[in-house]
């Protein structure tokens, strides 16, 4: 039982796509997160959702648009993908205000952009 | 904003030896957590162990204890017997009021047979 999964593993698409990144959990958590690791290995948030609401929006191009139907689910829109975008794409859960709850992240979408 | 830095990019110890990563942070909370993250080469992230900053005892969770001395702001890991599985990217990880886990820039754990 994969706790969070995130489909596709592995993403290669050309320079101007649009494109999507599922992500599910199915840990009872009310919160979930994105996360981009760089090529040099640098993690840092894009989003957060609770209970589907947006509570973190890092500084994010607004080509990234999250969208979360319910609080199992978290997805990311990329529009027009630009090089710079090519990284890895983490989701993560968590339950908010359990204090000292570490995140339950999926194993990673690695997304090349050509 | 709170800060993470690991000031060891690299680091490498001889298989069942003792090595120690570093970690320290930059808060103005008093309340918060503190976590080290293993990223082996499969890229999944795993939670190898956390410690609040109320709890003056460090954590330990079997060959991996901390040592946190919250006024120096240092949270430092130390991996005792050392495996070849140990070897990955560790990161250490802050989490204060806001929620938001903030990562260091991660050291990357040689384990020398």
């Amino acid at each position: 039982d994969t706790a969070v999964s995130q489909t596709p593993k592995y993403l290669v698409t050309q320079m101007g796509n649009d494109k999507s990144i599922k992500c599910e959990q199915n840990l009872g958590h009310d919160t979930m997160y994105w996360y981009k690791q760089d090529s040099k290995k640098f993690l840092k948030i894009m989003f957060s959702y609770n209970n589907k609401e947006l509570i973190i929006n890092e500084t994010v191009p607004n080509r990234f648009s999250p969208k979360s139907p319910d609080k199992a689910h978290l997805n990311l829109h990329i529009n027009s993908l630009e090089l710079g975008d090519s990284a890895v794409y983490f989701c993560a859960s968590s339950h908010l205000d359990r204090g000292s709850g570490g995140y339950t992240f999926g194993s990673g979408t690695r997304l090349t952009v050509v | 904003a709170q800060t993470v830095t690991q000031s060891q990019p690299e680091m490498s110890v001889q298989e069942a030896e003792t090595v120690t990563l570093s970690c320290t942070y930059d808060t103005s909370e008093s309340d918060y957590y503190l976590f080290w993250y293993k990223q082996p080469p499969s890229r999944q992230m795993i939670l190898v162990i956390r410690q609040e900053a109320y709890k003056q005892q460090n954590a330990t969770e079997n060959r991996f204890s901390v040592n946190f001395q919250k006024a120096a702001k240092s949270f430092s890991l130390k991996i005792s017997d050392s495996q070849l599985g140990d070897a990955a990217m560790y990161f250490c990880a802050y989490k204060g009021g806001n929620e938001k886990l903030t990562f260091g820039t991660g050291t990357r754990l040689t384990i020398i047979p």
